[in-house]
């Protein structure tokens, strides 16, 4: 089967780095995604990333992919209480349909 | 980014009602729409792909005839549950596919379904 895994919760204090980490299974996923999802909210795209880069940093946001452990993370910078949300990684294998993760819940206390 | 919206945003229906759900690309024309269904603290599940002017794709364990969808146009998917029991609780989020140099999908606000 397909499982793109994240751990769940991750609980930060404001004003640090958070990183949230994702473990990919499709080696032919060209996009790699990461979306935010506040409570009773669709989601939101935050960032991509082509599988062919390494990094990419967008404001607050690094996004590193390792294609070889097919592991990918998200750092996001000085973290506020209102990144609090669930973040989903997902991949975009040749189907064009994306696979989600299994989402990590962040928490961020003053 | 672009918009997508869907109507209700909640809907309470009482088992054996059918409840229809929009989805709408406000600004721009999607012809590949997606269905997703999400349990609470879960990720998100893909239904059924919507393609415009053609039969909706199903995943593997979806009833299609349970969860009708319609594409009837370049900006509006509709799926229905038909004769709702209250397994199918959960909410539902659509997303339409935006085809540029990049393809993005954007998705809407999501829909509460709750079935009592």
């Amino acid at each position: 089967g397909e499982d793109v895994e994240q751990s769940l919760f991750l609980s930060v204090r404001e004003g640090d780095s958070s990183v949230i980490n994702c473990t990919y299974t499709d080696s032919s996923s060209t996009y790699l995604y990461w979306y935010k999802q506040e409570p009773g909210a669709g989601l939101q795209l935050l960032t991509y990333i082509f599988s062919n880069m390494d990094m990419k940093q967008d404001q607050r946001l690094t996004v590193l992919l390792n294609k070889k452990d097919k592991h990918l993370s998200l750092r996001i910078a000085d973290t506020q209480t209102g990144d609090s949300a669930i973040y989903f990684c997902a991949e975009l294998p040749y189907t064009d349909k994306l696979i989600f993760g299994t989402g990590t819940r962040l928490q961020v206390f003053p | 980014g672009a918009v997508v919206s869907q109507h209700p945003s909640r809907v309470i229906c009482k088992s054996g009602t059918s409840v229809k759900i929009e989805c709408r690309s406000l600004d721009f024309q999607a012809t590949t729409m997606f269905w997703y269904r999400q349990f609470p603290k879960q990720s998100l599940m893909l239904m059924a792909t919507s393609n415009e002017g053609s039969k909706a794709t199903y995943e593997q364990g979806v009833e299609k005839d349970k969860f009708l969808i319609n594409h009837a146009s370049l900006t509006l998917s509709t799926l229905t549950v038909t004769s709702a029991h209250p397994e199918d609780s959960s909410f539902y989020i659509c997303s339409a596919l935006r085809k540029r140099e990049f393809n993005e999908q954007f998705f809407g606000p999501g829909t509460r379904l709750t079935v009592l």
